[in-house]
């Protein structure tokens, strides 16, 4: 079974404050795929990362960076930095590597809500 | 059209009524799926439907729902006899789908149909 954790359902911060979206995941499976995505007050989610569970180093993409740890079933998302526009709600959600089927398995993600 | 196209966007209907919800994806995305999004609740799978193969319908909640999808084109959800749990938004979504290079499962959403039962 795969289960993915968000626990944290809203945080608030204000602008240029630093924040960390936590996820943790359940999986018996080996290899596996870690996505975040956004959903901004329109409704439409956008795919922000993806990252192999083979592959742990932590990326950096502008303001957003993610961290990866295998040992603890992570995958947390920060924003250093933060701005209004980043106001929505962040999903975390895995995906098994090797089947055929790609199901996508979300949290139940968390609403930052970032005010001036 | 470049993204995924979703209609009605809102839907509002009487319980007991059957509605119909249309899904457009992005050309050439064989992989279509819906998931289900109640107010402030994360993403529920309900169907998966990769080229001609048979549909992954593990996620419908009941017998009251079905999809269809004619081909790697258009994808219709159809509740019959729609309850006020019903209610929510329903988001369909697109990937390039397995067999593919890119086989990561990213997937592209619509903005979703909005269904209210009263």
């Amino acid at each position: 079974a795969q289960k993915v954790t968000q626990a944290q359902t809203e945080i608030s911060v204000v602008e240029k404050e630093d924040v960390t979206l936590d996820c943790v995941y359940e999986t018996r499976d080996t290899t596996y795929y870690l996505f975040w995505y956004k959903q901004p007050p329109s409704g439409e989610l956008v795919f922000l990362i993806r990252r192999n569970s083979f592959d742990e180093q932590n990326e950096i993409s502008g303001r957003y960076s993610w961290n990866f740890q295998k040992s603890t079933s992570s995958f947390n998302f920060t924003i250093t930095a933060s701005q209004v526009v980043d106001s929505a709600v962040y999903f975390c959600a895995l995906r098994p590597m090797n089947t055929g089927f790609q199901k996508l398995v979300f949290g139940t993600g968390t609403r930052l809500l970032v005010s001036p | 059209g470049a993204g995924v196209s979703q209609s009605p966007s809102n839907k509002v209907t009487e319980k007991g009524k059957d509605v119909e919800l249309r899904c457009d994806p992005i050309s050439g995305h064989t992989a279509l799926y819906w998931y289900r999004q109640r107010l402030g609740q994360g993403l529920e799978f309900l169907i998966y439907f990769q080229g001609n193969s048979a549909p992954d319908k593990s996620g419908l909640p009941s017998d009251r729902f079905s999809a269809e999808r004619t081909g790697e084109s258009v994808s219709t959800l159809t509740i019959q006899r729609t309850q006020q749990e019903d209610s929510a938004v329903y988001l369909c979504a697109s990937s390039l789908g397995v067999g593919r290079r890119e086989r990561t499962g990213e997937l592209f959403f619509g903005e979703g149909s909005r269904l209210t039962v009263l």
